[in-house]
């Protein structure tokens, strides 16, 4: 079935350095989202993003964060600068439209470790 | 406050047995409700859905939504070792496209 990619798996960077966690969502789909979880426990809504623009953000997406999708390629979270707070798991979803019965689909995950 | 919330925090069920899991929402506007299950070093995969009073049936699998009392819940009867996970109740508003996660369900089930 459709499968939303996410690259890296695993990244580690120091604090203060800027990351990008890139994700690939399913080819069809035009809503796209990033959600935190912490230690295995509560996923926290970070964004979503439609037709190239930031439709609604948590309190969690701080000044540091920003999400695009340049010309139909990977979608993507930018943290600059890095905090150790930030270490935690991002998913990505995507779902093919607002309304009606479909489920984002999540991707399996970028584990970020800020040392 | 969270604005889903479930419990309990973790069961543990024996194989065979029957897995219930509850989760209420604390505004009304919420009006779509699912189940996500995740597995440990995946992503959240959407179990079921369920928009209407009443229950949902599929395969093992049933939900009930009561929307008066703001009350969704996920039984899993014939529970099997595969079906251990983490459970979450998602919710989503009308013309509103943010998934509201409550904080989860550590399922356990033992052969």
């Amino acid at each position: 079935g459709p499968k939303v990619l996410q690259i890296p798996s695993h990244q580690i960077i120091d604090m203060g350095q800027m990351v990008t966690l890139n994700c690939d969502p399913v080819s069809n789909h035009l809503y796209f989202y990033w959600y935190k979880q912490i230690l295995g426990q509560q996923m926290e809504f970070l964004v979503n993003f439609y037709n190239g623009k930031v439709m609604e953000k948590s309190k969690l997406f701080k000044d540091q964060f920003s999400v695009e999708r340049p010309d139909g390629s990977y979608f993507t979270l930018k943290i600059q600068p890095t905090a150790l707070e930030d270490s935690a798991v991002y998913f990505c979803a995507s779902s093919p439209s607002v309304l009606g019965d479909q489920a984002p689909l999540f991707g399996e995950g970028t584990r970020l470790s800020v040392l | 406050q969270q604005k889903v919330q479930q419990s309990p925090e973790s069961l543990s069920v024996p194989e065979g047995g029957m897995a219930s899991l509850n989760c209420t929402s604390s505004d009304r506007n919420f009006q779509y409700f699912w189940w996500y299950r995740q597995h440990s070093g995946e992503g959240p995969k959407a179990l079921m859905s369920i928009f209407s009073d009443g229950d949902k049936k599929e395969g093992r699998f049933t939900a009930h939504l009561n929307k008066a009392s703001l009350h969704v819940s996920l039984h899993i009867r014939d529970s099997q070792p595969s079906d251990s996970a983490l459970y979450f109740c998602a919710a989503r508003m009308s013309n509103y496209n943010v998934l509201y996660f409550g904080s989860g369900t550590k399922l356990t089930v033992e052969p």
